[in-house]
């Protein structure tokens, strides 16, 4: 089955940085990879994806890119603010074909004022 | 607005009794869903994929007959934990695909925390 690895586990910027998180998966076959926001309590709410036939998306301050020969996807932030403070995990599915998600073991990005 | 609904948000049980968690979709049909338990500061663990009109699939070391899963609309999949003991405490979220032009995209329900007294 598909194994998703997430690196770093913990992250903490200074407000206006940049903040990267990286994700490698094991099966070639995979190709939807969502990254999810969690705050404490609270449901995954999905802030980007991906698709395998892109190799990078973005939505204003959020990126993804995609490598799929090298199996493996990153997310980034420019201009982190305070709300971006939260959990990030990353997942990866063979859309389609059942879309369980198989997920990271998730970051906690902290953004310091 | 949400996407997938999920009910109780919280429920404290004593032990012994049995707890039922509803996970709706609330503007599409949902042929599969998925139950997670997530512990803190954990990530979320597949429980079991639920299909409507059969039985659930239950990932290795999930016990069915604790963790009882019902599809009986395409709407609509329900948990119900069994027999809760303390160690059932944890936050239970369910996942439903919808499907869109360029392929499914996966949302989540609210949760339900799980205190088992």
């Amino acid at each position: 089955g598909e194994n998703v690895e997430q690196h770093p586990s913990t992250l903490s910027v200074q407000e206006g940085d940049s903040a990267v998180i990286k994700c490698t998966y094991s099966d070639s076959a995979s190709n939807y990879f969502p990254w999810y926001k969690q705050e404490l309590g609270k449901r995954p709410q999905l802030i980007i994806d991906i698709r395998s036939n892109v190799g990078e998306k973005k939505d204003q301050r959020i990126a993804v890119t995609l490598n799929k020969t090298a199996k493996h996807f990153s997310l980034h932030i420019t201009e982190t603010q305070p709300e971006d403070s939260a959990v990030y995990f990353c997942a990866a599915t063979i859309n389609n074909a059942g879309n369980m998600l198989t997920f990271g073991g998730g970051t906690r990005l902290m953004v310091k004022p | 607005g949400a996407v997938v609904s999920q009910h109780p948000s919280w429920v404290i049980c004593k032990s012994g009794t049995s707890v039922k968690i509803e996970c709706r979709s609330l503007d599409f049909q949902a042929t599969t869903m998925f139950w997670y338990r997530q512990f803190p500061k954990q990530s979320l663990m597949l429980m079991a994929t639920s299909n409507e009109g059969s039985k659930a699939t239950y990932e290795q070391g999930v016990e069915k007959d604790k963790f009882l899963i019902n599809h009986a609309s395409l709407t609509l999949s329900t948990l119900t934990v069994t027999s809760a003991h303390p160690e059932d405490s944890s936050f239970y979220i369910c996942s439903a695909p919808r499907a869109g032009s360029s392929g499914n995209t996966i949302y989540f329900g609210e949760g339900s925390w799980l205190t088992v007294v």
